[in-house]
């Protein structure tokens, strides 16, 4: 089946630093999203792409679909205490629109 | 809080029993989907609705998951005889696709399943 590769698998960086992830994938997916995950919570939508070639931006995070449709990334610019969390990127298929996700970036900020 | 709603938060059962899990979806989203989560994993598709129609199943939902949305609102997971590897968050999600764009998915706060 489908799999998203996603990395790194864990980041630890300094507050105010710059972050970067991306995710890749063997499929062609027609839409793009990246969610964020709290510890026991569900995941919280963050960007969404529709295009290939698309550049999104929401607040400090910008988002890139990729010109092959197979992969995308998220930048997270001046990073603060509450962008730790986990990151997932999941692409949506078909006529059911159902989402396959990569494996998540724990990210961890030292204060 | 217009947001998707699920219901219980956190749910311990021994082996054997069964479990239903609820969902409430955002109001006139006409789609929903139930989704599984493992420690330290995304989360896999298990099953979704148009409406009140169950229209895809995923190979991980075993005979013993059943999921109904009798009147296209609210949706129910059931887990009959549960297993201790059925312990997971079980995620639900809505969405109103009804243009190329604006077809993102909002999920739930989940329900975490343990069995003993």
């Amino acid at each position: 089946g489908q799999q998203l590769n996603q990395s790194p698998q864990s980041m630890f960086i300094q507050e105010g630093e710059d972050v970067s992830m991306n995710c890749t994938s063997s499929s062609i997916f027609n839409t793009w999203l990246w969610y964020k995950q709290d510890p026991g919570e569900g995941p919280v939508l963050l960007i969404a792409l529709y295009k290939a070639g698309e550049l999104t931006s929401n607040g400090r995070l910008t988002a890139q679909f990729g010109i092959t449709r197979k992969d995308s990334f998220l930048n997270i610019s001046a990073s603060i205490p509450s962008d730790v969390g986990i990151y997932f990127c999941a692409g949506q298929l078909g006529r059911a629109q159902k989402l396959v996700f990569g494996q998540g970036t724990r990210l961890t900020i030292n204060p | 809080d217009t947001g998707v709603s699920q219901d219980p938060r956190h749910k311990i059962t021994k082996r054997g029993q069964n479990v239903t899990f609820r969902c409430d979806p955002i109001s006139e989203h006409n789609r929903l989907y139930w989704y599984r989560q493992t420690l330290g994993q995304g989360p896999e598709f298990l099953t979704y609705f148009q409406n009140e129609a169950q229209l895809e199943k995923s190979r991980l939902l075993s005979d013993r998951f059943s999921a109904e949305r009798p009147k296209g609102s609210f949706s129910t997971l059931e887990i009959q005889r549960t297993e201790q590897g059925d312990s997971a968050m079980y995620l639900c999600a809505s969405s109103f696709p009804d243009r190329i764009t604006n077809t993102e998915a909002f999920f739930g706060q989940g329900t975490r399943l343990t069995v003993v």
